[in-house]
């Protein structure tokens, strides 16, 4: 069965602090590993898709990497605007096109 | 337009009322799906229509009945809703249903008292 597993479930760093997110993921065959930002109230907001290990992808503060088992999110030099739920997706090649959502990690960035 | 939006933002319901969720999204995506997420949860996949056919239906009740009336356009009706099924209603897009990235609208708040 496909898992997806995001940790830490609560993250709080001072503004400045850099860190990273995990996701784990065992699915037969990956299609494609997603990561969204979700805040309060609000829908999914799409940040990368990464498709094979080795990838990286980068925007603004942030870069998703990626290995044959886990994903990491990693936030340099976070800012309060970076607080938000982020999560992880994966899409195996036998899902039937759905989107396996981790739980997320509720990131908090005070200042 | 790169934008999905959904009406109402929120909706407040009996159980024996009938009531549609509205999406719609200009992109020239042939690929729609509603979601359902509750309070601290993922979003979890209900429905996908590609090219306005419906492709997966994920085992959702029968009280839930989506409608994609054109390649623009998906509706949620609901009837006969139950206090468990309020949660935020998340419609998404994709290019494709083989297209992987999926563009979510803000959602629909749904309460049933």
């Amino acid at each position: 069965e496909d898992q997806v597993t995001q940790s830490p479930e609560a993250l709080r760093l001072q503004e400045g602090e850099s860190s990273s997110l995990n996701c784990s993921y065992t699915v037969s065959g990956l299609r494609g590993l997603f990561w969204y930002r979700q805040d309060p109230g609000k829908g999914p907001e799409f940040l990368f898709t990464l498709y094979s290990a080795g990838e990286e992808k980068e925007k603004e503060r942030l870069k998703a990497t990626l290995t044959k088992k886990e994903s990491f999110l990693h936030i340099t030099a976070p800012k309060p605007e970076d607080s938000a739920t982020y999560l992880c997706a994966v899409q195996a090649q036998n899902s039937g096109y759905a989107l396996n959502f981790g739980k997320g990690t509720s990131l908090l960035v005070t200042p | 337009d790169t934008e999905v939006t959904q009406t109402p933002k929120h909706l407040v319901m009996g159980m024996t009322n009938k009531k549609s969720l509205k999406c719609e999204q200009h992109m020239g995506h042939r690929a729609m799906y509603w979601y359902k997420q509750k309070a601290k949860k993922p979003p979890e996949l209900m429905f996908v229509y590609s090219y306005e056919k419906l492709s997966i239906n994920e085992s959702v009740p029968s009280r839930f009945s989506p409608e994609c009336p054109n390649s623009s356009l998906l509706n949620l009706h609901l009837h006969a809703l139950q206090p468990e099924d309020s949660a935020l209603y998340l419609c998404a897009s994709s290019r494709a249903i083989s297209e992987n990235e999926q563009f979510f609208g803000p959602g629909t708040r749904l309460t049933v008292l």
